[in-house]
């Protein structure tokens, strides 16, 4: 099993619409959980973090964090054409040297 | 200032060649990394360097050399690399210890190797 899971789709959702991305995790143990955006030829950019259960949210984007259940989700309200990208979802391992676990990224494509 | 900066863009080296990619923070951070990146794949963790010391190498081969000659810059020193080695390097910087918190990336050296 992966330690970090994301469908890697391409996702596509209409303009204005709420594009939803999900990613789980392996350890039980692990307490921070980040967002990326990433978009084509470009390097990666923190969108959000998100260390208790819960939601926190940022404009248009919310985070949410279900440790029982071990995901960590992303939602894009309002989606925008130029939100088209890849969304890496990081963990922090647990192993005590404090290494983010990436997810191989989900693409999403959000469409005029 | 929350931006790390990276030079150069991009970087074309044959196999028999030195080159070094430098990467700079001015964010107080005293955590830095170095990833390598190949097209469609996440990140790959290659050095972490905390308190300008090597934290974390990740067993990468020899020919690649990072150094940290002070807490605001973090070198990545390449010789006789191999094709495969072409990819998006990144670094990042990140407040505290070591990976226990946000990381900022730069914008990248893109590394093609003949």
């Amino acid at each position: 099993q992966k330690e970090v899971e994301q469908n890697s789709g391409p996702l596509s959702v209409p303009e204005g619409a709420i594009a939803s991305l999900n990613c789980t995790y392996s350890d039980r143990v692990s307490q921070s959980f980040f967002w990326y955006r990433q978009y084509s030829g470009k390097s990666p950019e923190l969108i959000m973090s998100i260390y208790s259960n819960g939601d926190k949210e940022d404009g248009r984007f919310t985070a949410q964090l279900n440790k029982a259940s071990q995901y960590v989700s992303l939602l894009i309200r309002d989606s925008q054409p130029s939100d088209s990208a890849t969304y890496l979802c990081a963990v922090i391992a647990p192993s005590g040297t404090y290494k983010y676990i990436f997810g191989t990224g989900t693409r999403l494509k959000v469409l005029a | 200032d929350t931006e790390v900066t990276q030079t150069p863009k991009h970087l074309v080296m044959g196999m028999t060649n030195k080159k070094s990619l430098k990467c700079e923070q001015h964010m107080g951070h005293r955590a830095m990394y170095w990833y390598k990146q190949k097209a469609k794949k996440p990140p790959e963790l290659m050095f972490v360097y905390s308190y300008e010391k090597l934290s974390i190498n990740e067993s990468v081969p020899s020919r690649f050399s990072p150094e940290c000659p002070n807490s605001s810059l973090l070198n990545l020193h390449l010789h006789a690399l191999q094709p495969e080695d072409s990819a998006l390097y990144l670094c990042a910087s990140s407040h505290g210890l070591a990976g226990g918190g946000e990381q900022f990336f730069g914008p990248g050296t893109r590394l093609t190797v003949l």
